[in-house]
């Protein structure tokens, strides 16, 4: 099956300055990448998205990446705000795998004022 | 529009005891899956469904049971809680995962085992 894994597990920013998480995936038909925000207490939330006809993506300050021959792909904040601080996650879905999401083991995200 | 709605909140077991997670959704979707969230491990799926009548396991389906008799309604069964069901449960809809369609989150339900 899909095994997405998520890089760094913490990360600190001070505010202002950009933040960038990578994962990787293990399954080369996987075809669509979504990343979600979770706040404290509240479910994850769904920030951005790529599929895999698609090398970049862009809203505001938030992007995300894919190269599929490296299997990795990247959500980049530039920015940074308070606000952003919360636990990321990013995710992978396969056609071999039922479509099902595999999640990466999480973000956490501190932005420093 | 409420969205996906969880009950309860937080809830407190002792080990052996049964209870029933809820959750509904009011957004018409046909996909509905219960995951469970664990410091470092992400998110995992216990069980989802694809339509009334239809439910199959994900990655970590043991100790858990679910039914989906109407499109709105997805509860998730303990049926004997153990201490290592503690976590966090979240319950989840889409419109058609095939279509490569966003998962919508509830806010989660909070299970302690002692």
């Amino acid at each position: 099956g899909e095994n997405v894994e998520q890089h760094p597990s913490t990360l600190s920013v001070q505010e202002g300055d950009s933040a960038v998480i990578k994962c990787t995936y293990s399954d080369s038909a996987s075809n669509y990448f979504p990343w979600y925000k979770q706040e404290l207490g509240k479910g994850p939330q769904l920030i951005i998205d790529i599929r895999s006809n698609v090398g970049e993506k862009k809203d505001q300050r938030i992007a995300v990446t894919l190269n599929k021959t490296a299997k990795h792909f990247s959500l980049h904040i530039t920015e940074t705000q308070p606000e952003d601080s919360a636990v990321y996650f990013c995710a992978a879905t396969s056609p071999s795998a039922g479509n099902k999401l595999t999640f990466g083991g999480g973000t956490r995200v501190l932005v420093k004022p | 529009n409420a969205g996906v709605t969880q009950t309860p909140k937080f809830q407190v077991l002792k080990t052996g005891q049964s209870m029933t997670l809820q959750c509904a959704q009011d957004m018409n979707h046909e996909y509905m899956s219960w995951y469970r969230q664990d410091p470092g491990m992400g998110l995992r799926l216990i069980h989802y469904s694809v339509g009334a009548g239809i439910t199959d396991q994900g990655e970590v389906p043991n100790g858990y049971n679910v039914s989906r008799s109407t499109t709105e309604d997805f509860p998730l069964r303990l049926l004997s809680a153990a201490p290592s069901q503690t976590s966090v449960y979240f319950c989840a809809s889409s419109i058609n995962p095939k279509a490569g369609s966003p998962l919508h989150f509830g806010n989660g339900t909070r299970l302690t085992v002692t």
